[in-house]
């Protein structure tokens, strides 16, 4: 059974850095792509970026230069860091799933998506 | 970036209704649209991929068409539990982008 969930603090400070870690199962990172998604509270939805199934990394420019990607394939996780937290930054961050390409075709969808956790950027 | 301009951004349809809502993309996206249903407090799920393919298990009253630049999402006969948030997003060119979202109430 496929499952994603995100874990990390609720909170954080302006300034500061966001981690977070999406914990995966019933598939292996290496076979699939992990993408992280945010979601502001008037509900528009942001692509942050990508975690290719061959350990490389794309990035919404309107993070570059603050925001990585990375995982530890032998624990099924996929780490997101940004640093320079502002109050935009608050929002439900999610991690999510591209579906594989021999069902779905050349460009997949997310076929699976965690819970979200929720992040307050606020001193 | 690609921008994906969904309307209407709210409706309320009557149980049993046809409701229809569009996403209009900022340049041809070559069929690379997907639609998701977002209950409230819950994470977005899959509906239709590839502008017309429905996703296994979704009910075939969800339907998808469109081409180019223009693309829609119809629900032939609200249900209930079809009250959600929908959404659509491209994947033809990155960054990836999404549609404003679509308030969905019943009447």
């Amino acid at each position: 059974q496929v499952q994603l969930k995100e874990s990390g603090p609720g909170l954080v400070q302006p300034s500061q850095t966001l981690s977070l870690t999406c914990t995966v199962s019933g598939f292996s990172l290496t076979s699939y792509s992990v993408h992280w998604v945010r979601q502001h509270s008037g509900k528009s939805l942001e692509w942050m970026g990508r975690m290719w199934s061959d350990g490389d990394t794309s990035y919404n420019s309107a993070f570059t230069s603050r925001l990585s990607i990375s995982r530890d394939t032998s624990k099924s996780q996929v780490f997101l860091k940004m640093n320079s937290l502002q109050t935009e930054d608050t929002g439900t961050y999610y991690c999510a799933r591209i579906g594989p390409y021999t069902y779905y075709g050349y460009n997949p969808p997310f076929d699976y998506w965690g819970q979200g956790v929720m992040v307050t950027v606020s001193s | 970036d690609i921008q994906m301009t969904q309307s209407p951004a709210s409706l309320s349809a009557s149980l049993g209704e046809t409701v229809s809502i569009e996403c209009l993309a900022s340049e041809g996206i070559s069929n690379d649209l997907a639609w998701y249903q977002q209950k409230s407090g819950k994470s977005p799920q899959l509906l239709i991929y590839a502008a017309s393919r429905l996703q296994d298990g979704v009910p075939s009253r969800f339907s998808g068409s469109g081409s180019g630049t223009r693309y829609s999402l119809k629900i032939s006969g609200m249900q209930p539990e079809d009250e959600a948030d929908y959404f659509c997003q491209q994947s033809y060119k990155y960054p990836w982008t999404f549609g404003g979202g679509t308030k969905l109430e019943l009447k």
